[in-house]
């Protein structure tokens, strides 16, 4: 059971390059999140997935794409980076409860 | 303004010291509250939940007060492993938890 796993773990890119970002859980959960963190902001939210076949905006979309492939994996794009999108990225799941479950994280550089 | 502020610290205390971390919150519907806590280069991983009565878990204790819109949390006999950076979290409904920048602290021998 690897809970939550995510790929790419480091990546740099030069600005205009595009990526995605890979997360999968094998929690058979239905909601899923990417955040971004950056210091001194805390964890903010950029793109949710409630269940399969579903994706909202949290607080800070701009600039990224997502994809509930199914109901294991939910991918992050960044269509054309910027230096303004390096962060470390952490992938969430939930299940019934409150609790969610972070992967290992992404420390992704733009420059 | 932040929607959940905390102070960032760092806290540095000996081990066996108790230390105390308040975090405030803007929204005053907001529904859930958690501590998570953060070790260096790691995923945030749950600690506890805060209820409105209070609840404690070994030596940790957390409080709520919805009145004055802040939780704490309350380390007694801290240890060395106890060093790691705290998350305050508030979740507004299931799918918009906020959380704080975090109070680091370090657990001296």
């Amino acid at each position: 059971n690897a809970g939550v796993t995510q790929t790419p773990k480091f990546q740099v890119l030069k600005t205009g390059q595009s990526m995605t970002l890979q997360c999968a859980q094998d929690m058979n959960h239905n909601s899923m999140y990417w955040y971004r963190q950056d210091p001194g902001m805390g964890l903010r939210l950029i793109y949710y997935s409630a269940s399969e076949g579903t994706t909202d905006k949290g607080e800070v979309p701009n600039g990224y794409n997502v994809s509930r492939l199914n109901k294991r994996e939910f991918s992050l794009r960044l269509e054309s980076a910027a230096p303004s999108q390096t962060s470390v990225y952490f992938c969430a799941s939930r299940g019934q409860g409150y609790e969610q479950y972070f992967g290992p994280g992404t420390r992704l550089t733009v420059t | 303004r932040k929607e959940v502020e905390q102070d960032p610290g760092p806290f540095n205390v000996p081990e066996g010291a108790t230390v105390a971390f308040n975090c405030t919150y803007s929204n005053s519907a907001s529904q859930s509250f958690f501590w998570y806590r953060q070790d260096c280069r790691k995923e945030p991983k749950l600690l506890m939940s805060v209820y409105s009565s209070g609840n404690e878990d070994g030596r940790f204790t957390a409080q709520l007060n919805r009145a004055s819109q802040y939780i704490s949390l309350l380390i007694r006999d801290s240890k060395l492993s106890d060093s790691a950076t705290y998350l305050c979290v508030v979740m507004n409904n299931n799918n918009d938890m906020r959380f704080g920048a975090g109070t680091r602290l370090t657990v001296k021998p």
